[in-house]
């Protein structure tokens, strides 16, 4: 079974430059992730759709972040302008939906794409 | 902002030994999942929990959850250098998929 694939690995931009990083979760899972991990500190949620609804974007810093899933499968997260402080990986997960799943929640996981902002 | 707290930040054993690592968390939840992270790769689910269990094993994974004192604890046995990873603690609340993660712990087994 194919997993969470993502792209680019690595991106290396200057600050104020934009950058965008797509992901196409597992095939079925209706619900897809979009997380942070700054080094050093756990993944921190910034957008979580259901199909291609926007669910929760409580901690996506709109003024400069968009993420988008026209058609309910693969994602684009971008960055426009870039900060230094966006220096982080950038992980992309997915799940079934959870009214089928009931509880078992467990997401899966992608590579992660390491933004370096300089 | 994070749910969980893992404890401790980092933890060196040799192998063989027994690896214990905890987690708090401040609200109700819904279940509470453990993940592995070696460097520079994306997370792996290890166990799952749910609210209404108190402990569950897998290979040499056990988890225990106690909701009176909204804790976890993650016990790998009889280590292994590939065990060598950050673990995070991820609570999930009810009717929602929405998990928060703690900051991890660092483990690092000695050959």
């Amino acid at each position: 079974e194919a997993g969470v694939a993502q792209s680019p690995r690595y991106k290396i931009i200057e600050k104020r430059q934009s950058v965008a990083f797509w992901c196409n979760p597992i095939s079925g899972h209706a619900t897809l992730y979009w997380y942070q991990q700054i080094l050093g500190q756990g993944p921190k949620l910034l957008i979580q759709f259901q199909n291609n609804g926007v669910v929760d974007d409580s901690q996506l810093p709109k003024d400069r972040f968009s993420a988008e899933r026209l058609k309910g499968v693969d994602s684009t997260l971008k960055i426009q302008p870039a900060k230094l402080e966006d220096s982080a990986v950038y992980l992309c997960a997915s799940s079934l939906d959870l009214k089928t799943s009931g509880v078992n929640n467990e997401q899966f996981f992608g590579p992660g794409t390491r933004l370096t902002v300089l | 902002s994070q749910q969980g707290e893992e404890d401790p930040q980092a933890l060196s054993i040799q192998e063989g030994e027994n690896a214990t690592m905890n987690c708090s968390y401040k609200t109700s939840i819904n279940n509470l999942q453990w993940y592995r992270q070696n460097s520079g790769r994306g997370l792996v689910h290890l166990i799952l929990i749910r609210s209404n269990e108190r402990e569950k094993h897998s290979g040499r994974l056990r988890v225990t959850l106690d909701t009176s004192k909204k804790s976890s604890s993650l016990l790998i046995t009889a280590s292994r250098a590939a065990d060598t990873a950050s673990y995070f603690c991820a609570t999930a609340v009810y009717n929602n998929n929405d998990m928060r993660f703690g900051a991890g712990t660092r483990l690092t087994v000695k050959p």
